[in-house]
């Protein structure tokens, strides 16, 4: 069964960059079937996404996040990541990786989560 | 952007009846409309997809329907369980996806 798990620092300073890793483990990131994602939300909010990519690489991020996001694979590793750059209390949320089978289809598995504050 | 709004944003039900959530999409997604449910400190977890087809799992009670720019998710008789925030997502116009506010069903 595919499991995905988020990790990185909980803690990050506002104009700093968030790193965020998800470790794949059940299942290989380098299938050709499957996209993997990041999706946020803030405490007591709702969900954003912020951007997908390909194991070949490809990416799609979200217009509203474009300029500061970059979400890359390893596929040593089998584990993709997040980068967020320039970083307020706005990004304040728990983190989400998640795999989905392509662009037009929904989202399944989504691992458990991440809280990140931003704060100094 | 296609802008998700979901109503009501809280639904007061009584364990064994019926809720129907709704959830309008700004422009037509086809029937690309996936819901999810979220409890208290869990990820959310795919109920319906492809607007009226349960995910592996997913109990009977839990239907959709609509196509286009409304949407429906019924939940038959309400289980303890059930109660949770519920949220709509369209995967037809990206980038990027995007999620309705949330409806949150709670015990009356």
């Amino acid at each position: 069964q595919l499991q995905l798990q988020e990790s990185g620092p909980g803690l990050v300073k506002p104009s700093e960059t968030l790193s965020l890793t998800c470790t794949v483990s059940g299942g290989s990131i380098s299938s050709s079937t499957y996209y993997w994602g990041w999706i946020r939300q803030p405490p007591g909010k709702g969900l954003e996404w912020i951007g997908s990519i390909y194991y070949s690489g490809s990416t799609y991020y979200n217009p509203s996040l474009r300029s500061r996001v970059t979400i890359s694979v390893d596929t040593s590793k089998n584990q993709f990541s997040l980068k967020l750059s320039s970083v307020t209390a706005a990004d304040t949320a728990v983190y989400y990786c998640v795999r989905h089978s392509g662009m037009a289809t929904p989202i399944l598995p989504w691992g458990q989560g991440t809280l990140v504050t931003v704060s100094s | 952007e296609t802008v998700m709004t979901q109503s009501p944003g809280t639904l007061s039900v009584s364990p064994g009846e019926r809720a129907t959530l709704s959830c309008r999409a700004s422009q037509s997604v086809s029937s690309n409309l996936a819901w999810y449910q979220q409890k208290p400190g869990q990820a959310p977890r795919l109920l319906i997809y492809g607007a009226s087809t349960r995910a592996t799992g997913i109990p009977a009670r839990f239907s959709g329907s609509g196509s286009g720019t409304e949407f429906t998710l019924t939940i038959s008789s309400l289980q303890s369980e059930d109660f949770a925030v519920y949220y709509c997502q369209q995967y037809h116009n990206w980038p990027p996806w995007t999620f309705g506010q949330g409806t949150k069903v709670e015990i009356k």
